[in-house]
C-alpha cells in the first residue's frame, strides 16, 4: 500500500516568491494536517483539513493557506517567502486521529 | 493548551544497554500520547501510542512505553538497545477535547554506540 506521498522531496526558492506543496493521503484517509519542521526543533502544527473543510489552525501568519480536494489530497501554499520558512514540511494522514497519524517524508523547502 | 517536555537533547547508551526516553506532558483534560521517530532526511516514523485502558503500551521495534498520569509523563523504554536505534526521536501528546492538533517535543537524540 502506498504511505502518505508528498512533492516535490526538495525545493529552493527565492525570498518574496511563493510555493505550493503537494500531499497525497493513504488511501481511505479523509484527513490531511500539515506540520513545519524547522531544523533543530519538533514539528509544528500549521493546518488540519477533513472532507475539504478547515478543522484547525496553529499559530501560522495568513501568508500560509492550505486546501483540500475532493479526492482528499492537499495543498500548502506560502505566499511572500521569508528566509525562516525554511524547514521540512510535514503532510499527515489520518483515519481519524484517535489512530495515530502517518507522515510522509516531507518536502524540504530552502529560501534564499 | 497542550505542550510536551523532552528534557534531554541528546541521550547515548551503548549496544545492549536499556535505552529510556523522557517525556513529560501538560494538557487541560486526558491526553492522546505518541512517540514517532525520525532517521536524517526523513519523515516521521509511529512507534507507539497511548489511547486508553493499560498503562504500559507495547510498539514497534521492541519499544515500549509507560504512561503515568500522576507524574504526566510518558517515557519511552527499550530493554536492550541495538546500533539501528540511533535516531530522533519525538514525542507527541493531543487533548482529546480537540481531535487536529498535535503538539509535539523538541525531540531527543539517541546514539547507540557499538
Amino acid at each position: 500500500d502506498a504511505g502518505v506521498t508528498q512533492s516535490p522531496t526538495h525545493l529552493i526558492k527565492t525570498r518574496g516568491q511563493q510555493v505550493t506543496l503537494r500531499c497525497s493521503p493513504i488511501s481511505g484517509h479523509k484527513s490531511v494536517s500539515w506540520y513545519q519542521q524547522v531544523l533543530g526543533q519538533g514539528p509544528q502544527f500549521i493546518f488540519q483539513y477533513y472532507e475539504k473543510e478547515e478543522r484547525g489552525r496553529g499559530n501560522f501568519p495568513d501568508r500560509f493557506s492550505a486546501r483540500q480536494f475532493p479526492n482528499y489530497s492537499s495543498e500548502l501554499n506560502v505566499n511572500a517567502l521569508l528566509l525562516g520558512d525554511s524547514a521540512l514540511y510535514l503532510c499527515a494522514s489520518s483515519l481519524q486521529g484517535l489512530y495515530g497519524y502517518t507522515f510522509g517524508s516531507g518536502t524540504r523547502l530552502t529560501v534564499v | 493548551a497542550q505542550s510536551v517536555a523532552q528534557p534531554e537533547d541528546q541521550v547515548n547508551v551503548a549496544e545492549g544497554n536499556p535505552l529510556t526516553v523522557k517525556c513529560t506532558y501538560s494538557v487541560s483534560g486526558n491526553p492522546y500520547l505518541f512517540w514517532y521517530v525520525q532517521y536524517p532526511n526523513r519523515g516521521l516514523q509511529f512507534l507507539l501510542k497511548y489511547i486508553t485502558g493499560d498503562n504500559l503500551v507495547k510498539g514497534s521495534y521492541g519499544f515500549e512505553a509507560e504512561f503515568n498520569k500522576s507524574q504526566t509523563s510518558f517515557h519511552l523504554k527499550k530493554p536492550s538497545a541495538l546500533v539501528s536505534d540511533s535516531a530522533l526521536y519525538f514525542c507527541a501528546v493531543r487533548d482529546r477535547s480537540n481531535d487536529y492538533k498535535l503538539s509535539f517535543g523538541a525531540g531527543t537524540t539517541v546514539t547507540v554506540r557499538a
